[in-house]
This record gives structure tokens, C-alpha cells and sequence, in this order.
């Protein structure tokens, strides 16, 4: 595609629920990650996939978070029994290589969770 | 650990007229990178320049340009000939460099609201 595609756009849930939210790099990019953005904050990161494996998922707040990339392009961001403290605009980037000249990260629209 | 640090949340600036944001971060390290990232009300974060720490040319973009101060810590942007579709979030964003391990992440601030008034 011509750039990172995120869906859904727009997630409401109740406190509780499961949810996944999907991520599309562009097409070739090797590494992906995952950042979250509340409201008046800039984005924390979350978790890097290099490939298929996660190469740092330091910033995961809990066990509750979890992502995949089995096939070493889309990948699914995981919460379970969501929190109304999980309510944020989760970002995803993706980028050609992680290191070198070609390290810059291009950013999807972001999903917007909200936990009622 | 590393932190940014966006001192002024918001700013505005008359159309063509010249605005700069600040920047400052903290870091032990001697080699990273530095970026100015442009957030408007889509959401979609768009790299708008980035600077090598180990490059002493200020890099530019266009009409955006920085000014890289690496004794002082400070990373500031400067848009020229404002126009309205720069009015945005700017957020200015730190990474370690590759050699730093698996360490690829990017570590922002918290923004400064631009606006830009015709």
C-alpha cells in the first residue's frame, strides 16, 4: 500500500472487553512498532517487531498488552480486560530497515480505543 | 534515561511571518538522532526534518529549518513564510543511535499547538 494503514479507525468498548487493533505497514518494511498517545501527550512507545519477533517490548504497561506479527508484516495490538485508563490513540510506524539511513518511521492514522 | 522536553504548549504566528519551537533534551549519549515530527487534527504524524547528532550542519527542510545546539542540549525548529497549513501539533522526538542496541524507539515530548493566523 502506499502508506500504514491502521484499522479500525475508531474503537469503543465497555470496561472488560477484549479488543485487537490492526496494523498494515508499507509494503517491505522490516521493522514495526507500536506507541500510544493519550489525550495532551506525546506518543509513549509500546513494543518494536523486527520481523516477526519483538525485539523490545519494554514499554508494554502490563500483562493485560500483547502484540503479534507472525507473518513479519501486519501486526495486531492485543488488550484484554480493557481499562477506562486504556482510553488513548494507539499509533503505529513502520520503517524499511530499524537501523541505518533508512530508519525513519512512517506513521498510520492511529486508532482511537475509548473504554466506557 | 533519555527525556525531551517542550517548554511553550502552545504558539501562534501570522501567515508568512517566521516562528521558532523550542526543544531541549537530556541523554548521556554522544551519538543519537533528533526529529521534528507535524501532527494536524488527522492525527498522522509526518516527519517534518530530522538532525544527526554527530552532523554539525543544521539541517533544513524547505521553509523549515533547525538549530542544533549539542553543548546546550537544544533542538529548536524554525518555520519561515508561515502558511496555514502548517497550523499542527509539533512534536520534536529523540533516538538512540544503532549502535545503542536494540534501542529504536522514539521518545517525545509533549507538543506545542501551532497556529497559524491569516
Amino acid at each position: 500500500g502506499a502508506g500504514v494503514s491502521q484499522t479500525p479507525s475508531n474503537k469503543v468498548t465497555e470496561k472488560g472487553k477484549y479488543v485487537e487493533l490492526r496494523c498494515d505497514p508499507i509494503s517491505g518494511h522490516t521493522a514495526l512498532y507500536w506507541y500510544r498517545q493519550s489525550l495532551g501527550q506525546g506518543p509513549e512507545f509500546l513494543i518494536y517487531f523486527q520481523g516477526t519477533g519483538a525485539a523490545d517490548d519494554s514499554g508494554l504497561p502490563n500483562d493485560r498488552f500483547f502484540a503479534v506479527r507472525p507473518e513479519g508484516s501486519v501486526s495486531t495490538l492485543k488488550i484484554q480486560r480493557t481499562e477506562r485508563g486504556d482510553s488513548a490513540v494507539y499509533l503505529c510506524a513502520s520503517s524499511l530497515r530499524a537501523r541505518g539511513p533508512y530508519n525513519e518511521q512512517f506513521f498510520g492514522p492511529g486508532t482511537r480505543l475509548t473504554v466506557l | 534515561a533519555q527525556t525531551v522536553t517542550q517548554s511553550q504548549p502552545e504558539m501562534s504566528v501570522q501567515e508568512a511571518e517566521t516562528v521558532t519551537l523550542s526543544c531541549t533534551y537530556d541523554t548521556s549519549e554522544s551519538d543519537y538522532y533528533l526529529f521534528w515530527y507535524k501532527q494536524p487534527p488527522s492525527r498522522q504524524m509526518i516527519l517534518v526534518i530530522r538532525q544527526e547528532a554527530y552532523k554539525q550542519q543544521n539541517a533544513t527542510e524547505n521553509r523549515f529549518s533547525v538549530n542544533f545546539q549539542k553543548a546546550a542540549k537544544s533542538f529548536s525548529l524554525k518555520i519561515s513564510d508561515s502558511q496555514l497549513g502548517d497550523a499542527a501539533m509539533y512534536f520534536c522526538a529523540y533516538r538512540s543511535a544503532e549502535q545503542a542496541g536494540n534501542n529504536r524507539k522514539l521518545i517525545w515530548g509533549l507538543g506545542t499547538s501551532l497556529a497559524v493566523n491569516p
